[in-house]
């Protein structure tokens, strides 16, 4: 399983775009990049999922460079309901194989 | 997108006793489902993998005896805390997975468990 490193925590305030980068060297041919926000108390919610180039969908924008040893899942225009955990995983979203979760990236969005 | 429940959301009870937290599908099938449990301020961690019809495969550090799973039907899977103890307080959560599509992982709303 491919790991992952991710910023601890990152700082911003309401109305920025916020990007958080992820990074996965070991990244294997048929795995897919997954996001999720994690607000306390809850179960992960998934945000966005790519395999390379960029992904856009209503929420954020997830890029992912040619050699696919990272990508950067943006937010446009944080608000302070985006304070959560984002976690980024890496693997084969089908049948039996699983996910690990990594530290996952704590954003504190402040007014 | 795919709905996945989890009963109870939470759950206060003695040490020494058992408790069961139920997984279930709402809209979709799931031939696997995870079990994850999250301890304050950490991430989650995978405890097995549970296919319909078989056995669950348990990680590495995770006892099979104390947690017992269950996946008797597509849209159901149980965890049993058997003799649950304070350490074993924390917040469970599990996921489903539709097989063989290109689908990502869903989470149920997670159960708190807090046992005295």
């Amino acid at each position: 399983l491919a790991k992952t490193t991710q910023p601890i925590s990152m700082d911003s305030y309401e109305g920025q775009e916020v990007n958080i980068t992820c990074s996965h060297n070991n990244i294997a041919t048929n795995d897919y990049i997954t996001w999720y926000q994690q607000f306390p108390s809850q179960g992960p919610r998934f945000i966005i999922q790519g395999y390379k180039t960029k992904v856009t969908n209503e929420v954020a924008s997830l890029f992912i460079p040619a050699d696919r040893k990272s990508s950067t899942l943006s937010l446009p225009r944080v608000s302070l309901s985006d304070t959560a955990v984002y976690y980024c995983l890496v693997g084969v979203p089908t049948g039996f194989q699983k996910l690990v979760f990594g530290t996952g990236t704590r954003l504190l969005v402040s007014p | 997108g795919a709905v996945v429940s989890q009963h109870p959301s939470w759950v206060i009870c003695k040490s020494g006793t058992s408790v069961k937290i139920e997984c279930r599908s709402l809209d979709f099938q799931a031939t696997t489902m995870f079990w994850y449990r999250q301890f304050p301020k950490q991430s989650l961690m995978l405890m097995a993998t549970s296919n319909e019809g078989s056995k669950a495969t348990y990680e590495q550090g995770v006892e099979k005896d104390k947690f017992l799973i269950n996946h008797a039907s597509l849209t159901l899977s149980t965890l049993t805390v058997t003799s649950a103890h304070p350490e074993d307080s924390s917040f469970y959560i599990c996921s489903a997975r539709v097989g063989g599509r290109g689908e990502t992982q869903y989470f149920g709303p997670g159960t708190r468990l807090l046992v005295l």
